[in-house]
């Protein structure tokens, strides 16, 4: 049990649409990571908040947004979903931008049909 | 920057055989390294990690070593359960100007253990 907490478990959506994902993290975790994981591949980073703002980001387009609220929980908002979407969505939290280590959540598996 | 590359699978094993999985790295400096699991249908979980030269992780009877001579972080565990089949993953960690950025994953290993 990592303490982060992802929410909805399952999405279908249509193609078009927009989606948000929630995360919550551990207590104590200002710094929130996301991650898109296709079948069968690891992990790709989306991008990281840190008390806020958006710090850090890997090689994903603008449709891809999130937000940090106050009490560092996440959203990972994604508009005009494409097929190649539909991939399992993770949120990792640590302590401190600095701090190596990452705790996951157990995922959002998102459809997209 | 860093780089890591881990042997992929599937890797196939009977119960109770001796498990390796290859991680190797280069690096300008000395990362942290780490090795994750992913379990079927769950997120991923940190099995283990280790910050400097000749540390050595270990949990659940998985151990891994930081050796710097051989720049390699090998996953072992003696003797493997059912319970073990999982994808393991052994990411890069790199910090960037702003901050650490995300771990950067390959495809992970896919471990089938055989009753």
């Amino acid at each position: 049990e990592t303490g982060v907490t992802q929410s909805p478990t399952h999405l279908i959506k249509t193609r078009g649409q927009q989606v948000t994902l929630r995360c919550s993290s551990q207590s104590g975790h200002n710094t929130v990571s996301w991650y898109q994981q296709a079948l069968g591949q690891g992990p790709q980073f989306i991008f990281q908040y840190y008390r806020e703002e958006e710090n850090g980001r890997g090689n994903f387009p603008p449709r891809f947004s999130g937000l940090q609220f106050p009490n560092y929980s996440s959203e990972l908002n994604v508009n005009a979903l494409e097929l190649d979407d539909s991939a399992l969505y993770l949120c990792a939290s640590r302590l401190g931008s600095f701090e190596n280590i990452q705790y996951f959540g157990a995922g959002t598996r998102l459809s997209v049909l | 920057g860093n780089s890591v590359t881990q042997m992929e699978g599937p890797v196939t094993l009977s119960e109770e055989a001796f498990l390796t999985i290859n991680c190797t790295y280069t690096a300008t400096g000395y990362p942290s390294l780490f090795w994750y699991v992913q379990y079927p249908g769950e997120g991923l979980q940190l099995l283990l990690k280790a910050t400097k030269a000749d540390d050595k992780g270990s949990n659940k009877g998985f151990e891994a070593t930081y050796r710097k001579e051989t720049t390699s972080f090998h996953l072992e565990k003696g003797s493997v359960q059912v319970s073990d089949s999982a994808v393991y993953f052994c990411p890069d960690f790199e910090y960037s100007g702003g901050g650490a950025d995300g771990l950067t994953f390959g495809k992970g290993t896919h471990l089938i253990i055989q009753p």
